[in-house]
């Protein structure tokens, strides 16, 4: 099974600070995607990756910045958080099926 | 823009029949997913329609219809583990990868 892990379930930052979201996936997937969900407003995308170094803005990219160096890592970062980011984050990775693999997701509270 | 719509909410008994509806507009449409999330946990992969008319895959089939914007999640013999929220999803093939945009969810609930 293809894996994508989320490096913190829990996370608590304070309002201004730099935060990296990590997302590992183990299967050689081109893609990959964060998104980040708000009770009634589902699943927004942020930002996603279709290659190394590649990257395009979603529907929501402001305030975030990604980063792909390597093909299994893709990491959300948001410069100087504020509380409006507060938010479930969901990385997901696919490769040519139809069919997103998400990671547990990072729950963060800026404060 | 994109938007789809999907009913926030539906109760159904154990062993019944559901059926969640989404329409859609978009421009570059490719498909239609669904996805399913239980509290807490992340969403899965259930099912995906590119082309006009039925999928099966065991208790869950999903239907499309282009000329229409329009697809449903068919739930039978409904189980309680079967309690969760459900997403459609619209793929959309501008520019690199398989980008989706989301419905807003449709919690499902059953009952005893």
């Amino acid at each position: 099974d293809v894996k994508v892990t989320q490096s913190s379930r829990y996370l608590v930052k304070r309002t201004g600070e730099k935060v990296f979201l990590e997302c590992v996936q183990d299967m050689d997937h081109e893609n990959m995607f964060w998104y980040r969900q708000d009770p009634g407003l589902g699943l927004r995308l942020i930002y996603f990756s279709y290659d190394v170094k590649m990257k395009e803005k979603g529907d929501i990219p402001e305030g975030y910045s990604v980063s792909r160096e390597k093909k299994e890592r893709f990491s959300l970062i948001l410069e100087s958080a504020s509380t409006n980011q507060t938010s479930m984050y969901l990385c997901a990775s696919e490769q040519g099926s139809y069919g997103y693999t998400f990671g547990s997701g990072t729950r963060l509270t800026v404060v | 823009g994109q938007s789809l719509e999907q009913p926030s909410e539906v109760t159904a008994v154990e062993g019944a029949i559901v059926q969640i509806n989404c329409t859609y507009q978009t421009s570059g449409f490719y498909g239609l997913s669904w996805y399913q999330q239980h509290d807490g946990g992340a969403p899965t992969f259930l099912s995906y329609n590119a082309l006009d008319g039925l999928e099966e895959t065991g208790r869950f089939s999903s239907f499309l219809s282009r000329s229409d914007s329009y697809g449903y999640l068919l739930l039978q013999e409904l189980q309680m583990k079967d309690s969760a929220s459900y997403f459609c999803a619209v793929r959309r093939g501008t520019g690199g990868g398989n980008k989706l945009t989301f419905g807003t969810g449709t919690q499902l609930k059953v009952e005893l």
